[in-house]
């Protein structure tokens, strides 16, 4: 079963617009991370949130993490057609089985 | 592109049969997991192998199975084979102590049963 669900499903914007997914989990995290799949390509690391952090940046991306809502956003800013992929958000689980669970995933498309 | 590779990239098969993936970890990386993508899917948790035993299962029946060998390299194998099965087979290395925290992902195996 998948933990997160990634809203929208898909997305399209013009290149140099931002580009914001939000992900919503049900249990409690240690954290979320956000990954990204090129088509038919193995999932690359994007960037983690501790539970216990509210706002991370890296480069142009910025993550929020809310966890009496149990969500969290991706933000993406001036984006680009090299953006173009699928992203995803991973939690790992504060009890339980210890391993990522993935949502369903943000199909973007960046129109050049 | 991660240091993590899978083997074979494409896998035609029947139902019934048997298969066996292969993925080698990236170098200093001592924890392998298997997860299972359908297409317009996210990732599925298979199983986590550490120091070559299982370490860690989702809700996948007995018939995958999985072998880690001391060089941490891995297989993940599937028998009788079902349409379902039909997917993106993805092996993702990690250390020990990150194991929760960042994965690296090979480019997977698509497998299809016919």
């Amino acid at each position: 079963s998948q933990q997160g669900e990634e809203d929208p499903q898909a997305l399209s914007i013009q290149e140099g617009e931002n580009a914001t997914m939000n992900c919503s989990y049900k249990t409690s995290i240690n954290n979320l991370q956000w990954y990204r799949q090129n088509s038919g390509r193995g999932l690359v690391h994007l960037i983690l949130i501790r539970s216990n952090e509210r706002e991370k940046h890296s480069g142009r991306l910025r993550v929020t993490l809310d966890t009496s809502k149990k969500s969290s956003s991706l933000l993406i800013t001036a984006s680009r057609a090299a953006d173009t992929a699928s992203y995803f958000c991973a939690t790992d689980p504060l009890t339980g089985r210890r391993a990522l669970t993935f949502g369903s995933g943000t199909r973007l498309q960046v129109q050049p | 592109e991660t240091g993590v590779t899978q083997s074979p990239t494409h896998l035609i098969k029947t139902r019934g049969q048997q298969v066996t993936l292969r993925c080698s970890s990236q170098s200093g990386h001592n924890t392998v997991s298997w997860y299972q993508q359908a297409l317009g899917q996210g990732p599925q948790f298979i199983f986590q192998y550490y120091r070559e035993e299982e370490n860690g299962r989702g809700n996948f029946p007995p018939r995958f199975s999985g072998l880690q060998f001391p060089n941490y390299s891995s297989e993940l194998n599937v028998n009788a084979l079902e349409l379902d099965d039909s997917a993106l087979y993805l092996c993702a290395s990690s250390s020990r102590t990150e194991a929760n925290e960042k994965l690296f992902f090979g480019s997977g195996t698509q497998l299809s049963v016919l």
